[in-house]
């Protein structure tokens, strides 16, 4: 199994661009989430979802968006870049509510 | 409020003991998790506790107490490959805490 699979590693972004981060799993699992770290800081929850057509907010989800169309995939959109999220991006999977989360790699997003 | 509090940064000696205190304050609860992460790495999981006590785990054990809102990681015969960030998290929540970064010293 690869887990979880996270695609690009790392991206410079222009204010006002857009772009997705890709999340990929493939341990079948119901639960998948959108975190952002910034530098010294712990976890905050972007997005999350419980499967496939169903996704909820999290914490700091403004300026971002999600999609669950397949239970493999749970991609991250970018409308309109700003320097605010710039942030290593980490997606996240578990069975369920009680599981423990498997992280993927990482995204490092800087938006000059 | 729901927050998550541990300290910022520890330091501790090679082959010595540390303990990693994680308080926190929450609206349901089914389970606290502690994850290690290196520098640039994602966060791993490293131990589990739903229910008041401890969990042991080789060199490692998590204690809990739900009832005041507190966990501990403890951290044993410390080697140098144990500096990392520490990171509790309230599964309810989907929240972690900020995290515990840990320096290891020979």
């Amino acid at each position: 199994n690869a887990g979880v699979t996270q695609t690009p590693k790392f991206r410079i972004l222009k204010i006002g661009q857009s772009m997705t981060l890709q999340c990929a799993q493939d341990m079948n699992h119901n639960y998948m989430y959108w975190y952002r770290q910034d530098p010294g800081m712990g976890l905050k929850l972007i997005y999350y979802s419980v499967g496939a057509g169903i996704t909820d907010k999290g914490e700091v989800p403004n300026g971002y968006n999600v999609s669950r169309s397949t239970t493999e995939d749970f991609p991250l959109r970018l409308e309109l870049a700003a320097p605010s999220q710039t942030s290593v991006y980490f997606c996240a999977s578990s069975f369920d509510r009680v599981e423990t989360q498997y992280f993927g790699p990482g995204t490092r997003l800087l938006v000059l | 409020g729901q927050n998550i509090d541990q300290p910022t940064e520890m330091t501790a000696t090679e082959g010595a003991i540390v303990q990693i205190n994680c308080t926190y304050q929450t609206s349901g609860f089914n389970g606290l998790f502690w994850y290690q992460q290196h520098a640039g790495e994602a966060p791993t999981f490293l131990s589990y506790n739903v229910l008041d006590g401890l969990e042991e785990k080789g060199r490692f054990s998590s204690f809990l107490s739900r009832s005041k809102g507190y966990s501990y990681l403890l951290l044993k015969e410390l080697q140098m490959k144990d500096s990392a960030s520490y990171l509790c998290a309230v599964r309810y929540d989907m929240r972690f805490g900020a995290g515990t970064r840990l320096t290891v010293k020979p």
